[in-house]
């Protein structure tokens, strides 16, 4: 079946560090989204890719679909502590909009 | 203020209880979710349902079961037969049953005793 995994696992960075998380997919996928979720919370949509290729952007936040459409990357430049948190990424399995979840990138930030 | 409500946020059960954890939403959604997440992993698909009265397996179903009666309303019961419960539920809600974003209830933690 399909799977989404997601490097690296943990990252902790110095504030003002740039940080990246890349997602990987086993097949190729309609659109991809990516989510937040902080630590005791619950995910918060980020941002939905749908073109070949496609790039945007958030303020410090970059975000990528690959040619492909297999792999997606999430960019953020100079973390800052309220980036803390674990970022997923998701695609469509299947029909409708059941989405499969990456294994998420644990986001640590130390000043 | 929109939104999706999950009830009770903690909730702790003995061995061979059934529980149901409530999910309702004023956004007007067609489709609903329940996922599971286990510290320090993804969330997994349970269930889901497009349309009231319809609901389908997710990849995780063995051990739990939901209802759709009303469109607003997607309660999800765990049951005895589910082997490791204790987890952390997520409810979600998309205005669309084909595309767009979830939107998530602050989850329900449940803890097996």
């Amino acid at each position: 079946g399909q799977q989404v995994m997601q490097i690296p696992q943990y990252q902790h960075v110095q504030e003002g560090e740039d940080f990246t998380t890349y997602c990987n997919s086993s097949t190729t996928l309609s659109n991809i989204q990516w989510y937040k979720q902080r630590p005791g919370g619950h995910p918060v949509f980020l941002i939905q890719l749908v073109k070949s290729g496609e790039v945007k952007k958030q303020k410090r936040l970059t975000f990528q679909f690959g040619e492909a459409k297999k792999n997606s990357s999430l960019h953020i430049t100079a973390t800052q502590t309220t980036d803390v948190g674990t970022y997923f990424c998701a695609g469509p399995k299947g029909g409708g909009n059941k989405l499969t979840f990456g294994t998420g990138t644990q986001l640590k930030v130390e000043l | 203020d929109g939104g999706i409500t999950q009830s009770p946020k903690y909730l702790f059960r003995k061995e061979g209880q059934n529980v149901t954890l409530s999910c309702e939403q004023n956004l007007n959604h067609d489709a609903m979710y329940w996922y599971r997440q286990d510290p320090g992993q993804g969330l997994r698909l349970i269930y889901y349902s497009q349309i009231v009265n319809d609901f389908q397996k997710g990849d995780i179903a063995e051990g739990y079961s939901v209802s759709r009666e009303k469109k607003e309303s997607f309660p999800l019961t765990v049951t005895s037969a589910q082997k490791n419960p204790t987890a952390f539920y997520l409810c979600a809600s998309t205005r669309d049953a084909n595309t767009g974003e979830l939107f998530f209830g602050e989850g329900s933690r449940l803890t097996v005793l």
